[in-house]
């Protein structure tokens, strides 16, 4: 299987930890992106690379949250001193440059904070 | 910033129904896209619109780029058990420049009764 891969799938931690989620993109995919999704809504989307550049960053993404792609492959997202308000779905997705728009998702990490 | 409101928000139908759900923005998008979510899995894109009036199908489903770009519609012929699943439109108001972030609705929950 040659699509999007995110790990781990699952993670319950204690409300002030910190947890990091990796992100695999489809191997000829220049760009990556993060979203994070609750339950009831859609995606939200949060930032996004093109190769090892991090071009945008959405309001949502506080301080105690940092994303890195430090060879333009794969992609980290780290969460610092975690809240409850911090449980969600954290998706990945990745598309070709030709196709920018059309972008292909992750499995999710799901993020339980108690 | 923008948004995309979804309706029916749930749809309950039988098995060999057709189905249509659409999708509107109170400003104007130049990309349309559909996704489709099972429950604990990352989105699934299903179709990509690039143009006003632009009517695309994948098999069953079908979905168009509305006139005045404010708009799009899927429609799926002949319900299967397996369409089950919350179907998202995302959309992108830009027409060039680096923003590639997509903006997602609440998406439509189907259920198909066999």
């Amino acid at each position: 299987d040659t699509g999007v891969s995110q790990d781990p799938r699952h993670k319950i931690t204690k409300r002030g930890q910190n947890v990091t989620f990796r992100c695999d993109p489809i191997s000829e995919h220049n760009r990556l992106y993060w979203y994070r999704q609750t339950l009831g809504q859609g995606p939200e989307f949060l930032t996004y690379f093109q190769n090892e550049a991090q071009l945008e960053k959405s309001r949502l993404l506080s301080d105690r949250f940092s994303a890195e792609r430090p060879k333009g492959s794969f992609s980290t997202l780290e969460i610092q001193r975690t809240e409850q308000g911090d449980s969600a779905m954290y998706l990945c997705a990745s598309s070709l440059s030709g196709r920018k728009y059309e972008q292909y998702f992750g499995p999710g990490t799901r993020l339980t904070v108690t | 910033g923008q948004q995309l409101n979804q309706s029916p928000q749930s749809m309950f139908i039988q098995e060999g129904e057709d189905v249509s759900m659409n999708c509107t923005s109170s400003s104007i998008f130049n990309t349309w896209l559909w996704y489709k979510q099972d429950p604990g899995e990352g989105p699934v894109l299903l179709i990509a619109l690039y143009k006003a009036g632009e009517l695309t199908s994948n098999g069953r489903l079908t979905a168009q780029f509305g006139i005045t770009r404010k708009d799009s519609f899927l429609n799926i012929s002949a319900s299967i058990p397996s369409d089950v699943g919350i179907y998202f439109c995302a959309g992108n108001p830009n027409s060039g420049g680096s923003n590639y972030k997509l903006t997602f609705g609440k998406g439509t929950l189907l259920t198909v009764n066999p």
